[in-house]
């Protein structure tokens, strides 16, 4: 199937802990992203990557880092994981950067720092 | 900063009525693109609206933009249980090249 994939799907961990979501896309997309969902549904870009370059950082704390194998992978990791943290984090792909194309989801990474 | 603000907040309707959700945003855009969330799931795609265009359909959707009112409205004809979801609007503006999106709608069709 031609998708944004992300794993895993649900994570519960502990406060301090480091962990990573690792994010695929199969659509030959040249632009991948991370976009964070508060529990008000709030939906946030957190960082941009066109052919594995960093585009967009969007004033993100540094225990978060993404990184781009390959312009068909974009994983995140976040060290020293906060309560604030916990949120729903969608990995997402689109053609290019530009104001014409639309984005392309994957399902969601249910973080939940306990 | 945030863009899009939504309109209502939440919309409870019967099956078969029509929906209509707003969208008001801030600064001069490029394009506006309506998209869905299915509870527990990513966001879909609806429809692109560009700056230039006032109206577009698809299927059962209508979406207009008004430029000088900075505003869009999502209008979901014969609404369907299954249309039950969050709708967000999502603003592109060239000046920062991203997608920026509202705080979302819930629709509830009640069959």
């Amino acid at each position: 199937d031609t998708a944004v994939s992300q794993t895993p799907k649900y994570l519960v961990t502990q406060m301090g802990n480091d962990k990573s979501i690792k994010c695929e896309q199969n659509l030959g997309h040249d632009t991948m992203y991370w976009y964070k969902q508060d529990s008000k549904k709030f939906l946030k870009i957190m960082f941009s990557y066109n052919n594995k370059e960093l585009i967009i950082n969007e004033t993100v704390p540094n225990r978060f880092s993404p990184k781009s194998p390959d312009k068909a992978h974009l994983n995140l990791h976040i060290n020293s994981l906060e309560l604030g943290d916990s949120a729903v984090y969608f990995c997402a792909s689109s053609p290019g950067g530009g104001s014409g194309n639309t984005i392309y989801f994957g399902e969601g990474s249910w973080l939940t720092v306990v | 900063s945030q863009q899009g603000e939504e309109d209502p907040q939440a919309l409870s309707i019967q099956e078969g009525e029509n929906a209509t959700m707003n969208c008001s945003y801030k600064t001069s855009i490029n394009n506006l693109q309506w998209y869905r969330q299915n509870s527990g799931r990513g966001l879909v795609h609806l429809i692109l609206i560009r700056s230039n265009e006032r109206e577009k359909h698809s299927g059962r959707l209508r979406v207009t933009l008004d430029t000088s009112k900075k505003s869009s409205s999502l209008l979901i004809t014969a609404s369907r249980a299954a249309d039950t979801a969050s709708y967000f609007c999502a603003t592109f503006t060239g000046a920062n090249s991203k997608l920026t999106f509202g705080k979302g709608i819930t629709l509830s069709v009640r069959p």
